[in-house]
């Protein structure tokens, strides 16, 4: 099956620092998600990406489909940035199952 | 958050015991699935469902079954649980531009 792998595994930031987070995945895909886990465990959709580039507030994400990664840029990064970040990617006729990356866990420290 | 609530949030059981939790939705989204989540594996597809009396396995489906006998619920049962299924199970609904997927608060499941 597809393989999806996120790096760094752990980071930790100061507030007001930016941070890039990258998504590697070895097949083509259909679409591709990025997710934030907040600490009480809820899973919040930022991007819905499966090529090109979108901005939301001070996060941002690009998707080159044809070299398979993405990346998810975080700027001036704020406490309520902690969290888990998730890449999850659908892959062709497979009903919309999603494929999950383990996450990068990011620290942001007053 | 898509109309999603999961129940119960919590629940601590014995092993051996039968288990059932619920995903119960309310926007009739056809697509449904259950995610079993811990550390160091990301989420991962336990079963999924395509519609009433439509559902087929995930990567992770043994030891699991599910049912949807409508639209709006989304069972998914541990027959006999085992300590190996402690975990936090999300479930979520597709909808929107593409494969789009939200998902539910999460059970957090311990079996002892």
């Amino acid at each position: 099956g597809i393989q999806v792998e996120q790096s760094p595994p752990d980071l930790i930031l100061q507030e007001g620092a930016n941070s890039t987070l990258r998504c590697n995945f070895s097949d083509s895909v259909n679409n591709l998600q990025w997710f934030h886990q907040n600490p009480w465990g809820q899973l919040i959709n930022l991007f819905y990406i499966p090529s090109g580039t979108k901005q939301n507030g001070r996060l941002s994400a690009t998707t080159v489909a044809t070299e398979r990664y993405s990346l998810l840029y975080i700027s001036s990064s704020q406490t309520t940035d902690s969290g888990v970040y998730f890449c999850a990617v659908v892959i062709s006729d497979s009903w919309g199952k999603f494929q999950f990356g383990a996450g990068t866990q990011v620290v942001v420290t007053p | 958050d898509a109309g999603i609530t999961q129940s119960p949030r919590h629940k601590v059981t014995e092993t051996g015991t039968p288990v059932t939790l619920r995903c119960h939705q309310t926007e009739n989204h056809r697509y449904m699935y259950w995610y079993r989540q811990d550390p160091g594996h990301g989420l991962r597809l336990i079963h999924y469902s395509y519609g009433v009396k439509d559902t087929d396995k995930g990567e992770v489906s043994d030891g699991y079954s599910v049912s949807r006998s409508k639209t709006e619920d989304f069972l998914l049962t541990l027959e006999s649980a085992t300590s190996s299924q402690t975990s936090v199970y999300f479930c979520a609904i597709r909808q929107g531009a593409g494969d789009t997927q939200y998902f539910g608060p999460g059970t957090r499941l311990t079996v002892l």
